[in-house]
């Protein structure tokens, strides 16, 4: 079955701080993953997107990586701000040329002063 | 630069009752997608259009419907409405023939039935 799976389920930090939130994925085939930032109430909103060949990308603080071996994937997030307190959410497109995204079940950041 | 638009960006209704969700999407995009977002729950994929036909189906019931018109906007209609159905929907569009398989989320609908 296609699941991607996201932990830590939910996590708080300071102001200032680094965190690092991980995506496992059971998608197969693999056409690309993306991570986008849901605040509450809102649409989420793109950060990355890597196809399998990518291992990492950055987007300002956020930087993804990716290994399409294991089938895992990160975003770190440098010198976190308040307006950073967010979901986030990992979701893998599962076919090639195609836009169907399974989404995982997000990471809720908080961030504190 | 423009963005996905929905209305209404509210909505309460009673049960039973019909509504009717719109979505207007980044000019240029020809695809349309609709997600239904519960309380603390991941979008469920409904259905998405592409050139004004349907191209994929998920869990949308069948009290619901929806349609792509000739400017590409899109309509969700949703009829009998249950308590079951309050939840965020969200629209994205992308350009599919112009290879941009990036989707891109509007504002979100929040549907209240009471």
């Amino acid at each position: 079955k296609n699941q991607v799976e996201q932990s830590p389920q939910s996590l708080i930090i300071l102001e200032g701080k680094n965190c690092t939130l991980q995506c496992n994925y059971t998608v197969s085939p693999f056409s690309n993953l993306r991570w986008y930032k849901q605040d509450t109430g809102r649409g989420p909103v793109s950060l990355t997107i890597m196809t399998f060949s990518e291992n990492t990308k950055s987007n300002g603080r956020y930087t993804a990586t990716l290994d399409a071996d294991t089938k895992q994937s990160s975003l770190h997030i440098t010198a976190s701000q308040l307006s950073d307190s967010a979901s986030y959410i990992c979701v893998v497109s599962g076919s090639y040329n195609t836009d169907k995204l399974i989404f995982g079940t997000g990471t809720r950041l908080q961030v504190f002063p | 630069a423009a963005g996905v638009i929905q209305s209404p960006r509210h909505l309460i209704k009673e049960k039973r009752e019909t509504a009717t969700l719109k979505c207007y999407p980044i000019p240029r995009h020809d695809t349309v997608y609709w997600y239904q977002q519960g309380p603390g729950q991941d979008p469920q994929f409904l259905i998405s259009f592409y050139e004004k036909m349907q191209s994929d189906k998920g869990s949308i019931p069948d009290r619901f419907s929806a349609q792509q018109f000739s400017d590409y906007h899109s309509e969700l209609n949703m009829s009998s409405l249950e308590l079951g159905d309050s939840a965020l929907y969200f629209c994205a569009s992308s350009g599919r023939t112009s290879g941009t398989y990036e989707q891109y989320f509007g504002p979100g609908t929040r549907l209240t039935v009471t």
